[in-house]
């Protein structure tokens, strides 16, 4: 069974404060994603991975890194978090090879006050 | 540039009815096209995609080429299709072919 796990289910957090936010893949992944998910603007990409070391912005890659070590880890770090960073976040991977399934983890609602 | 519309935020249909989610796209080259959906409480995952033209949970979509259209049909409605539904697109001939575009969603409400 295919398992995408994030470290947190909630976070709050503090304006100004550094935050990471963990992604772990047992599926032996290249591609890895980090998605905020806003009502009413469905998902974005923040920044995607398709390999270890490698990175590339995705649409609103604005306030955030990210950072890929090993290839089952994906983390995304808010350097100092705004309330506007407030939202839901959603790690997801896909094997290489083209378009498929990606799978997604249970997600992080983060909170900044 | 790739771009998916979903039109209906909130679709409300009565158990039985039939079930016609909308998604448009726009892509200059050759599109993939999924259907991703939410159960409450539950992580976003695959319900179907155009390659596959197969029908899961009585839901199926056809891809339109010519109307850039890849609408999501169930003939008749049930309890259980209550979720989030998301529209995604992958440009199969760009680089980072397993980068997918999300609409904003639509979701779906069926009552009794």
């Amino acid at each position: 069974d295919v398992k995408v796990t994030q470290s947190s289910r909630y976070l709050v957090k503090r304006t100004g404060e550094k935050v990471f936010l963990e992604c772990v893949q047992d599926m032996d992944h290249e591609n890895m994603f980090w998605y905020r998910q806003d009502p009413g603007l469905g998902l974005r990409l923040i920044y995607f991975s398709y390999d270890v070391k490698m990175k590339e912005k995705g649409d609103i890659p604005e306030g955030y890194s990210v950072s890929r070590e090993k290839k089952e880890r994906f983390s995304l770090i808010l350097e100092s978090a705004s309330t506007n960073q407030t939202s839901m976040y959603l790690c997801a991977s896909i094997g290489a090879g083209g378009p498929n399934e990606q799978f997604f983890g249970p997600g992080t609602r983060l909170t900044v006050l | 540039a790739q771009r998916v519309t979903q039109p209906e935020k909130l679709l409300s249909v009565f158990k039985g009815a039939p079930v016609e989610l909308k998604c448009n796209y726009s892509y200059s080259g050759s599109p993939e096209l999924f259907w991703y959906v939410q159960y409450s409480r539950q992580r976003l995952q695959l319900l179907l995609r155009h390659i596959s033209r197969e029908s899961i949970k009585g839901f199926t979509a056809d891809l339109n080429k010519g109307e850039t259209s890849f609408h999501l049909k169930k003939p008749f409605a049930q309890e259980e299709d209550s979720a989030m539904y998301y529209c995604a697109l992958s440009g199969r001939d760009t680089g980072t072919a397993s980068k997918l575009t999300f609409g904003t969603g639509t979701r779906l409400q069926v009552t009794l």
